[in-house]
């Protein structure tokens, strides 16, 4: 079975901290997605990577940067929080087989930022 | 991908059929849905998918209507363990999506015992 692992479960920072919300994939997959979840609001894309060092932005990228050194871990920053990034923030994974392939979810970082 | 509407909730009481329905009357011909779920505390999971025919899996049924239109999903015996967000998603099969999904709101489903 496919694991993705997100590096925390709940964090708690600081206005202003900078951020790294970590996620890891065991399945060798190519992409690679980051998402907030918000009451009332969804599932929102913020960036999305197809390969090492590639990455693309999604819906909502402003105030967020990503990074992907290695095919297995793709990582979310939040250069300097603010409380609207009080949120869910999911990983996901899948291959480049088939537009069709599954992604594959972490069970998801909740960040609070005071 | 594309909206589509669904109920915001619904409710089925345990073992009972469930049958969850979609909306999707502008979708075009390279367009499959998919549908995925999403437990309490837990990240979204795939279910199905599916172009023109319907499918079987384990999990469940997912029946296209002729014109593609709409779609259901089909869980043929509740438990308390489906109780879920539920969503169905229209992704388009070309192109260079990478895959990325757009999520609606979903549908709600509480299992009564």
């Amino acid at each position: 079975d496919v694991k993705v692992t997100q590096s925390s479960r709940y964090l708690v920072k600081r206005t202003g901290e900078k951020v790294f919300l970590e996620c890891v994939q065991d399945m060798d997959h190519e992409n690679m997605f980051w998402y907030r979840q918000d009451p009332g609001l969804g599932l929102r894309l913020i960036y999305f990577s197809y390969d090492v060092k590639m990455k693309e932005k999604g819906d909502i990228p402003e105030g967020y940067s990503v990074s992907r050194e290695k095919k297995e871990r793709f990582s979310l920053i939040l250069e300097s929080a603010s409380t609207n990034q009080t949120s869910m923030y999911l990983c996901a994974s899948t291959t480049r087989a088939g537009n069709n392939s599954p992604l594959h979810f972490g069970n998801g970082t909740r960040l609070t930022v005071t | 991908d594309a909206k589509t509407t669904q109920p915001n909730s619904m409710e089925s009481n345990e073992e009972e059929p469930v049958h969850l329905p979609c909306n999707h009357s502008t979708i075009s011909g390279t367009d499959y849905i998919h549908w995925y779920r999403q437990l309490p505390s837990q990240g979204p999971e795939y279910v199905i998918h599916g172009l023109t025919s319907n499918v079987n899996n384990r999990m469940a049924s997912l029946a296209i209507a002729e014109d593609r239109k709409s779609s259901t999903l089909i869980l043929h015996r509740a438990t308390l363990r489906d109780a879920a967000v539920y969503y169905c998603i229209r992704r388009n099969a070309g192109g260079t999506s990478y895959g990325k999904l757009t999520f609606g709101q979903g549908t709600i489903l509480t299992v009564h015992p």
